[in-house]
């Protein structure tokens, strides 16, 4: 079964750090490109970092440009999203999703992981 | 960025109805790259169609995509209990990989 599990979401502090895991099974990991997207309550999906097979193509969304690091790996079966400096418009549902290609529609998600971010 | 106004917000039906929900995009997108994923409450978003008008394995031929350049459709052909949910639209033409805001159907 092809499955996606995220963690290491919890509630921290804003300036704080948070690391989120997404580990996968039953494909060939590291045959594909891999994202985070999140959504904050109540509201739509937001894409955050992408990530492709060899970690050679890499792109951020503005909002999180410079405090969030996305890395995989592919020994490992796993894929990363380090965050810090965090903010409190960054609470939210962490989902890890992938794709059959960099350029392409998330054909699987995980179920997601929270991060709430207040004081 | 792209970005990508999807309309109207909510989409009031009755089971058997048809749905047509649109997605526009600010500027084109290239080679059709738009995906609509389907949402219901707690759960993850599920990929319906990709490359504009192909529907991804498993999902039921009532769904249907079409459009190019800036204007998308999803049509819902009969309604079925099960698809009363959030509809959501995702460029990936060009990084930021932006979605729409979302459209709820809803039974009347």
């Amino acid at each position: 079964e092809v499955q996606l599990v995220e963690s290491g979401g919890g509630l921290v502090q804003p300036g704080r750090s948070l690391r989120l895991s997404c580990a996968a099974s039953g494909f060939i990991f590291d045959d594909y490109a891999m994202h985070w997207v999140r959504q904050a309550p109540g509201k739509g999906l937001a894409w955050v970092s992408s990530i492709s097979w060899d970690s050679g193509i890499i792109d951020y969304a503005d909002s999180v440009k410079g405090r969030f690091t996305i890395s995989r790996d592919n020994a490992k079966n796993s894929l990363y999203l380090q965050m810090n400096n965090l903010r409190p418009e960054d609470t939210a549902l962490y989902f890890c999703t992938k794709t059959t290609a960099y350029y392409s529609g998330m054909d699987v998600w995980g179920q997601g992981t929270t991060v709430i971010v207040s004081s | 960025e792209i970005v990508l106004t999807q309309s109207p917000g909510t989409l009031s039906l009755s089971p058997g109805e048809r749905a047509t929900l649109s997605c526009r995009a600010s500027q084109s997108v290239a080679s059709n790259y738009l995906a609509w994923y389907q949402q219901k409450p707690g759960q993850a978003p599920r990929l319906l169609i990709y490359a504009a008008s192909t529907r991804a394995t498993g999902i039921p031929d009532r769904f249907s995509g079409s459009g190019s350049g800036t204007d998308f459709t999803l049509t819902i052909s009969r309604l079925e209990p099960d698809d009363f949910a959030v509809y959501h639209c995702q460029q990936y033409t060009s990084s930021p990989h932006t979605f729409g805001q979302g459209t709820k159907v809803e039974i009347k």
